[in-house]
């Protein structure tokens, strides 16, 4: 069964760096999606991508922070400038026909911030 | 809010017990999904019911919808012990468009006692 895939499963930077987070979706999804879950909390949203260009983003996706979709298989999430803060779980999710469909979700990378 | 609420917070139960979870929202939904979080791990999906549906089943899994009340249960019958983990419902909601983010709740965490 298809499934979404994200590397690396953890991810060690020095605040300051700048990370990329990668993430395979799903061959067929139109949607794809970041999410973070900071350790003992909830799942929050970051950013939706569609057709090449951002559709919807939180509070949280500050300039900070970046994604793009560099060929036709990698959804990617860059974070220029690590803070402490932005340690936490990073999950990728991609959906076929959007709102109307499953999200799924890859098994995220563990970002932790020094 | 426009997130899932979960009710309990907690539930403990006897492997073979059925285990009920329970779902709030606040304004009108295209979908409802459930999805399933083992400590540390990523998101499963376990169950999407559209708007226009009032139950639906998956294996051990009965999810009803009652959109007058903006309310879901997630029934599991016949629990095991590798049910145990954290349970969300997650709204993809009408008014945010086909990119529809989801939002989750803090979760339900479950355990099943051997």
């Amino acid at each position: 069964e298809p499934e979404v895939t994200q590397t690396p499963s953890h991810q060690v930077t020095q605040m300051g760096q700048e990370v990329i987070l990668r993430c395979v979706p799903i061959s067929n999804h139109l949607y794809f999606y970041w999410y973070r879950q900071i350790l003992g909390q909830k799942v929050e949203f970051l950013v939706s991508f569609y057709n090449n260009e951002i559709s919807e983003k939180s509070e949280i996706f500050d300039d900070q922070f970046s994604v793009e979709r560099p060929d036709g298989s990698n959804f990617t999430l860059k974070i220029r400038s690590t803070k402490l803060e932005d340690s936490a779980m990073y999950f990728c999710a991609s959906s076929r026909r959007g709102s109307v469909d499953t999200q799924y979700f890859g098994p995220g990378t563990r970002l932790t911030v020094l | 809010s426009q997130q899932g609420e979960e009710d309990p917070q907690a539930l403990s139960i006897q492997e073979g017990e059925n285990a009920t979870m329970n779902c709030s929202y606040k304004t009108s939904i295209n979908n409802l999904q459930w999805y399933r979080q083992n400590s540390g791990r990523g998101l499963v999906h376990l169950i999407l019911i559209r708007s226009n549906e009032r139950e639906k089943h998956s294996g051990r899994l009965r999810v009803t919808l009652d959109t007058s009340k903006k309310s879901s249960s997630l029934l599991i019958t016949a629990s095991r012990a590798a049910d145990t983990a954290s349970y969300f419902c997650a709204p993809s909601l009408l008014s945010t468009g086909a990119n529809s983010k989801l939002t989750f709740g803090k979760g339900i965490t479950l355990s099943v006692r051997p």
